[in-house]
Formats: structure tokens, C-alpha cells, sequence
């Protein structure tokens, strides 16, 4: 099945560093949603990109999608204790309908 | 108050026993499906409906049975078959599936942990 590649597993940074997490897979994507995850939570819908070089903003969040639609990443700027769980990325490509889930980065933040 | 609720939060079962694990939603979706979470994994695909009767594997199906009776239900057994069911469940539901997919709403999710 497909298979989507999220690194890095694990990120820690100083509290007001800046945060990036990347997906890759091999095939080309319909869309690709990003999720959050709080510790001892469940995952929660932050955003879907579906545009081939798509870029979406939420505040300190800025999400992209490759020009080739194979790849997305995340970037968070000047991270705060909120930020704090495991980002994942989903995504599906053409003629499947189901999400498949990437490993998830966990940030931990370091006040 | 609309959303997905899951029963129980925690579940301890011993070893060779069937439990079912509780999925309900009242946000009138179409589409239900049950993730497996383990430490250090991302989510896992077990089965998915896209309508009431209808049911499809997922990625990791073997040792799991659902059914799809009611629009707003969908149940998980987890049989004595799985033979590492220890994990993090999941249940999720969107408004449809097929072409653009769909936001996925999911539950607080149940702890399973066999004994």
C-alpha cells in the first residue's frame, strides 16, 4: 500500500525556536491534511492542501505542498509550550479514497 | 452537542477473550473508521464503512471484525485472534469519502490492554 515518509520522528527545541516537519512519499498525491496530537489526546484536524504548490498560513503555521505534489511540510515560528504533541500528515493519492497516516514528529519544547 | 464518543476510555481484557469497543457519532456522517495507534507509530488503518451494511479492510484487518448497522454506530471486536492487541483505538468519521477526501472528526479513543 502507500507509504508516507514523516521525519523527524522526534524535535526539540528552546522554546521561541522555529519548528519543521516534512512528508514525503514516492507517488503523487490527491491532497495531503495535517493533524495535532496533545499528549494522551487524539488527533485533531489542523488543515488540507490540495493545490500543487499550495501554501496555507495559520498563525505561526505555515503549511506547503510540493509543486510535484509528492511532498508537504510543516513550519512552525517561534514555537510556544502550546505547541507542545505530535504532528501528522495524511494523505491520499489518486483512485484510493483512504487516508494513510505518516509516522507523526513529535515536538517537545524546552521552556 | 455533536461529535464522536468512544466506550470505554480504558479496557483490560485477558488473554484469549473477545472485547468490543463502542463508536458512536451523532454528526449525521456517512463514512466511520477505526485506527490502531502503537507507541512511535503513526495511525493505522483497520476497517472503514462509507455506508450503513457496508464495510471494507483496511491495512492491518486480520484478527478485528465491525459491523455497520446503524449510521451513527460502528463497533469493534477485537477477537482473540489479534495476537498483539495491546494499542491505542481510534474511531473517526467524515462526511463522505471518494475524491477530495474529507476533514476526519475522531473520538477521545479507547486504551486497550491485554493482560
Amino acid at each position: 500500500g502507500q507509504q508516507v515518509m514523516q521525519i523527524p520522528q522526534y524535535q526539540h527545541v528552546q522554546e521561541g525556536e522555529d519548528f519543521t516537519t516534512y512528508c514525503n512519499s514516492s507517488t503523487t498525491l490527491s491532497n495531503i491534511q495535517w493533524y495535532k496530537q496533545r499528549p494522551g489526546g487524539h488527533p485533531v484536524f489542523l488543515i488540507q492542501l490540495v493545490k500543487s504548490g499550495e501554501v496555507k498560513k495559520q498563525k505561526r503555521l505555515t503549511f506547503q505542498f510540493g509543486e510535484a505534489k509528492k511532498n508537504s511540510s510543516l513550519h512552525i515560528t517561534a514555537t510556544q509550550t502550546t505547541d507542545v504533541g505530535t504532528y501528522f500528515c495524511a494523505a491520499t493519492n489518486f483512485g484510493n479514497e483512504k487516508l494513510t497516516f505518516g509516522t507523526g514528529t513529535r515536538l517537545t519544547i524546552i521552556p | 452537542d455533536g461529535g464522536i464518543t468512544q466506550s470505554p476510555k480504558y479496557l483490560f481484557r485477558k488473554e484469549g477473550q473477545n472485547v468490543t469497543l463502542s463508536c458512536e457519532q451523532n454528526l449525521n456522517h456517512d463514512a466511520m473508521y477505526w485506527y490502531r495507534q502503537d507507541p512511535g507509530q503513526g495511525l493505522r488503518l483497520i476497517y472503514y464503512s462509507q455506508i450503513v451494511n457496508d464495510f471494507q479492510k483496511g491495512d492491518i484487518a486480520e484478527g478485528y471484525s465491525v459491523s455497520r448497522e446503524k449510521k451513527e454506530s460502528f463497533p469493534l471486536t477485537v477477537t482473540s485472534a489479534q495476537k498483539n492487541p495491546t494499542a491505542f483505538y481510534l474511531c473517526a468519521s467524515s462526511l463522505r469519502t471518494g475524491g477530495s477526501t474529507d476533514t476526519q472528526y475522531f473520538g477521545p479513543g479507547t486504551r486497550l490492554t491485554v493482560l
